[in-house]
């Protein structure tokens, strides 16, 4: 059962325009989101999180957006860049359950941005 | 700075072959995570470490076993491949609840079981 999902295996968009990247969840008692980027051959790196207590959280050209009510995060990426091209992953943690931040990820998003 | 450490970056191994991934993170961190990727699957969690001289199993541990060696040390070990694990492997370490920081990965670990 995926409890974290990405239904766009993939999204173009033009240089400049904004890039709306989409994640759902189904646990209740997540409480921490992140989002991270992945380039080919190299690891995931974090990009930006957001906690349950907030609905929006921004940095940059990067901002996270969270509905908690319909368990839903977009990452919203203004303008968009070449460099951007990546696949990203959306993932979430249940923090107040324990003691360890384990992150649950999607199946992620692959964003090309063309120039 | 170094951050997560993953050896070897690329292995083959033939069926039923045993081996060792190591991890060494220089974050001082307490928890450690061990993920597969694999095509239209994600990052999946096989085993973590909350803390030194904890495990847990995670989504998908069956073939797996692992050794929190010390703090900056978190092992996976595969004793007997076979070719569903093929795969590329993360390892990744963070702090520990309630601290909120984001886990770090490293390079990954491209296997094949022929």
């Amino acid at each position: 059962d995926q409890q974290v999902k990405q239904n766009s295996p993939s999204l173009s968009v033009q240089e400049g325009r904004i890039s709306i990247l989409n994640c759902d969840y189904t646990n209740s008692m997540f409480d921490y989101f992140l989002w991270y980027k992945k380039y080919p051959a190299e690891g995931p790196t974090f990009l930006i999180s957001i906690s349950s207590i907030k609905d929006k959280n921004e940095d940059g050209r990067f901002t996270v957006f969270l509905n908690k009510s319909a368990k839903h995060l977009s990452l919203h990426i203004v303008p968009s860049q070449p460099g951007d091209s990546a696949v990203y992953f959306c993932a979430a943690s249940a923090l107040g359950g324990g003691a360890t931040n384990k992150l649950i990820f999607g199946t992620g998003t692959l964003l090309a941005v063309q120039p | 700075n170094a951050g997560v450490t993953q050896t070897p970056k690329f292995q083959v191994l033939k069926t039923g072959q045993s081996m060792t991934l190591q991890c060494a993170q220089d974050m001082n961190h307490n928890s450690m995570y061990w993920y597969r990727q694999d095509p239209g699957m994600g990052l999946r969690l096989i085993y973590y470490s909350a803390s030194e001289g904890t495990t847990d199993k995670g989504e998908v541990p069956n073939g797996y076993n692992v050794s929190r060696l010390n703090k900056r040390e978190f092992s996976l070990r595969l004793e007997s491949a076979a070719p569903s694990q093929t795969s590329v492997y993360f390892c990744a370490s963070s702090e520990r609840y309630p601290k909120n920081t984001e886990a770090f990965f490293g390079q990954g670990t491209r296997l094949t079981v022929v």
